[in-house]
């Protein structure tokens, strides 16, 4: 059974840093794509980034770009996003989630349950 | 980047009705277009690919079709478990975008 577990949300300063964590498991990690999805309160649904099922290869919204590094371990099944200089329009759910294929950005399979991230002063 | 006009923003319907939703968008996206149903609180759950291919495990009242710009989703009876937020994607280029959303509310 495929599990993504996020971790890492909370409250930060505009300005600020913070790192979330995806623990996956369930499946063959290094084989797929992998991707942040981001959810502000009462909003639809933003793509934020996307990494190759190798980690060579990094995709961003424009939003973010510059701000945010998307990252992967497979010795330890864990997704990462570093997000720095946090606005407040980056308030949002962030959901981790597994694309079906290891190379190009796609759509998303398997989703965690997400974790809150919350910009404010 | 390709913008999906999804419509409408809300609907009204009851158990047994049939039940469509329209994607739109702004250019040619082949089949690369995907559906996802999201229910309060939860994470979106993935219905169909590709336009109209089901999901394992999807009941098959859900349908998709469509190609191009325009696409759709069907849900031929509607049940109680299917009152939630429908979202399209499309994955034929990045950065990969998202309609609006349908509410589908009793």
């Amino acid at each position: 059974e495929v599990q993504l577990l996020e971790s890492g949300g909370g409250l930060v300063q505009p300005g600020g840093s913070l790192g979330l964590s995806c623990a996956a498991s369930g499946f063959s990690f290094s084989s797929y794509a992998m991707g942040w999805v981001r959810q502000a309160p009462g909003k639809g649904l933003e793509w934020v980034s996307t990494i190759s099922g190798s980690g060579g290869s990094t995709y961003y919204a424009d939003s973010v770009k510059g701000r945010f590094t998307i990252s992967r371990d497979s010795s330890k099944n864990t997704l990462y996003l570093q997000m720095n200089t946090l606005r407040a329009e980056d308030t949002a759910v962030y959901f981790c989630a597994k694309a079906p294929i290891a190379a190009r950005p796609n759509y998303f399979d398997y989703w965690g349950q997400g974790t809150l991230v919350t910009v404010s002063s | 980047d390709i913008q999906m006009t999804q419509s409408p923003s809300s609907l009204s319907a009851s158990v047994g009705d049939r039940v469509t939703i329209t994607c739109r968008a702004s250019q040619s996206i082949s089949s690369y277009l995907t559906w996802y149903q999201q229910k309060p609180g939860k994470a979106p759950k993935l219905l169909i690919s590709g336009a109209s291919s089901l999901q394992s495990g999807v009941p098959s009242r859900f349908s998709g079709s469509g190609s191009g710009t325009d696409f759709t989703l069907a849900i031929s009876s509607l049940q109680p478990e299917d009152f939630a937020t429908y979202y399209c994607q499309q994955s034929y280029s990045t950065p990969l975008t998202f309609g609006g959303g349908t509410k589908v509310e009793i």
